[in-house]
């Protein structure tokens, strides 16, 4: 089993609706990230955690919430689905206290039509 | 800020050639530089990562990165290219502030030739 599950790993959805990505993990890592993948981009942060009661927007946040309901789950929702929201959407950890080496599940592929 | 730039969004080598992917980046405290991996329809995996110490560091898979202060450069590479090469690379660095949030580059895609 993985040691970060996201889902869905795929999902079409309509403009305007509301979508729910979901992510947990097993690692016991104290932080967690929600990432963007856009072709020719790289990776854009998109909120992260260092712990339950903490939650810090990224680079890209305008658009998306999340929530942090455990040390274990951390969810992204998107409240109104546009088109340039479709892309590859990692969730990442990393543990307190080493160098920032993060570990990603393997990706939610979301397509708003 | 802190800026990553990948030069060459595409990179072909043949099998058994040297791999080499640049990459230079802009930091305002002093860096911690970090190279993924990601495999077609994977996440990201950690190839290597420098944060202090010795500038030449060995990763998985035979690569290996140096750190170039003079240069702010991080380049990769492997002597030898494998056909299980093929991927796209991410090099990353941290942010300035006590987050250190990772800010990443635009990828380069790895093909091996036979």
């Amino acid at each position: 089993d993985a040691d970060v599950t996201q889902t869905p790993r795929n999902r079409i959805t309509k403009t305007g609706k509301r979508i729910m990505l979901e992510c947990s993990q097993t690692k016991g890592h104290d932080r967690m990230y929600w990432y963007r993948q856009d072709p020719g981009l790289g990776l854009r942060l998109i909120y992260y955690s260092f712990d339950v009661k903490d939650i810090n927007k990224g680079e890209i946040s305008d658009g998306y919430s999340v929530s942090r309901q455990a040390q274990a789950k951390f969810s992204l929702s998107l409240e109104s689905a546009i088109p340039n929201q479709t892309a590859l959407y990692f969730c990442a950890t990393s543990p307190t206290g080493e160098t920032n080496t993060i570990y990603f599940g393997e990706g939610s592929w979301l397509t708003v039509v | 800020a802190q800026s990553v730039t990948q030069l060459g969004s595409h990179v072909s080598v043949s099998e058994g050639a040297l791999v080499l992917l640049r990459c230079n980046y802009s930091s305002s405290v002093p860096p911690y530089l970090f190279w993924y991996v990601q495999y077609p329809n994977q996440g990201l995996q950690l190839l290597l990562k420098y944060t202090t110490g010795a500038t030449l560091v060995k990763g998985i898979n035979g690569f290996e990165a140096e750190f170039k202060k003079s240069e702010t450069s991080f380049h990769l590479t492997k002597p030898s290219a494998h056909m299980s090469d093929a991927a796209e690379y991410f090099c990353a660095v941290t942010g300035s502030g006590s987050a250190r949030q990772l800010t990443f580059g635009s990828g380069t895609q790895l093909t091996v030739l036979p």
